[in-house]
Order: structure tokens, then sequence, then C-alpha cells
């Protein structure tokens, strides 16, 4: 059973970089779009980008110059990076596992593993 | 702004049926999931594809589209079914992941 677990520092002032990295446990690494995806308080989900076992990223255009997604094979990890961090960017901050694929002509994707989440506040 | 767009919030009976929609242009090409989260929790994909459910979902939960909208039907709606609901898909693009404002599902 594949299991995300998920770490990095909840606390930043503003200007600072958040930081996360999450491990995949139990399961290939390859063939899958590895994912971070965000909640302020209070508000929906947010996806920030995903990255496949090649290093190939896809961002949301919206964070795209300040967000960087890598991926270590050797350790079944992966990482977020946001910079120039501000109040807007406290949320919780979730890791998943992306599915994509086609059927016919429709395309589908899909997260169907989550870590438990990660809070990170930027306050001064 | 998202570019799928859910209603805020619905109500149903208890054992009752419901449907939560979620609307977008490229609901047209892409197929939407839907995902359901508790308070304080992860959310937890409960329908995917054309109207798949992963191992453990019950099968009162159902899905199915038209044109530009994606339903979530719940078929005699159950007090753990209580949770904000939201749909995703990829945007027209087809690069990107959106999700839906979420929907908060009460049940009576």
């Amino acid at each position: 059973q594949v299991q995300l677990q998920q770490w990095g520092a909840g606390l930043l002032k503003p200007s600072e970089t958040l930081s996360l990295t999450c491990a995949v446990y139990g399961g290939s690494f390859s063939g899958y779009y590895w994912t971070w995806i965000r909640q302020s308080p209070g508000k929906g989900l947010e996806w920030i980008g995903d990255i496949n076992h090649s290093g190939r990223t896809n961002y949301n255009p919206s964070l795209k110059s300040r967000v960087t997604i890598s991926i270590d094979t050797s350790k079944n990890q992966f990482s977020l990076k946001l910079n120039s961090g501000t109040a807007a960017d406290t949320a919780v901050y979730y890791c998943a596992r992306g599915i994509r694929g086609v059927i016919i002509t429709y395309h589908y994707s899909y997260m169907d593993v989550w870590g438990k989440g990660a809070t990170v506040t930027v306050s001064s | 702004s998202s570019e799928l767009t859910q209603d805020p919030a619905v109500s149903v009976a208890l054992g009752q049926t419901v449907r939560i929609t979620c609307q977008g242009d490229s609901l047209r090409s892409y197929y939407v999931s839907w995902y359901q989260q508790k308070p304080g929790q992860a959310p937890v994909v409960v329908i995917y594809g054309k109207n798949n459910r992963p191992s453990g979902i019950p099968d009162r939960f159902s899905g199915s589209s038209s044109r530009d909208t994606a339903s979530l039907t719940i078929t005699g709606s159950q007090a753990e079914d209580e949770a904000d609901y939201y749909c995703s898909s990829r945007d027209s693009s087809g690069n990107h992941v959106v999700f839906g404002g979420g929907t908060k599902l009460t049940v009576l």
C-alpha cells in the first residue's frame, strides 16, 4: 500500500522560501505525476504543480514564477520550493500521487494517494 | 478564479439522493474527478474517469457527465457523507489541473 510522508518547515517569515519534501513508500515511483496541492484556511483546494519521474514539470500559471518542484528518484522523494513567501501562502500543503490517461478521446487525471498535509504559516 | 464552477452548499435529508454539479468548458474534453474532504483530513477521491470508484468507496457514489457539466450523485445519503466535495479536471490547455470551489454537503 502506497503511503506519502511529508515534512518541512512550518513557520516562515515573509520573503523566506517555503520548502517541503514528500517521500513515497510502498510503490513504484515511475509512471505517475507527483503533485503538490495547497488549501488556505477555510478555502478550497489549489493545485500548485506536478512532476513526473523524468523530471518534467507542470506549474500553476499563477504561481509559476515562484515555484520549483524537483524529484530525487534515488530516494523516492519529491520536493516543493516556493520563494518570496507572503501571508497569502499560509496554507495546508498536501503532496499526492497523480494518475493521467486517455479513454478513447477523453483524457482523465486524478490524485489517488495523498499525504496527511503539512501546515505552513508565513508571518512576521 | 476557478475554471470549474460548483454550488457552494447543498443539503439532503438522510437516506435521500443528492446531486452535486460541476460546470466548466474543459469538461467537454476531460473527465472530472471528485474528492470528498472531511474536516481536518486530506481529500479522498471518490469518483474518477467516466464513472469509476476506487476500492473502498461505497457504491452509493456515482458520477455522470453531459457536455460541460459533471455530476456526483449520492444515492441514499448517509450521515458520514457530510463533507466538502471538490471536482477537478484539466484546464482548457490540458497541462494544468484545476479544482472547483467546492460544495459543502449537509446531511439533515
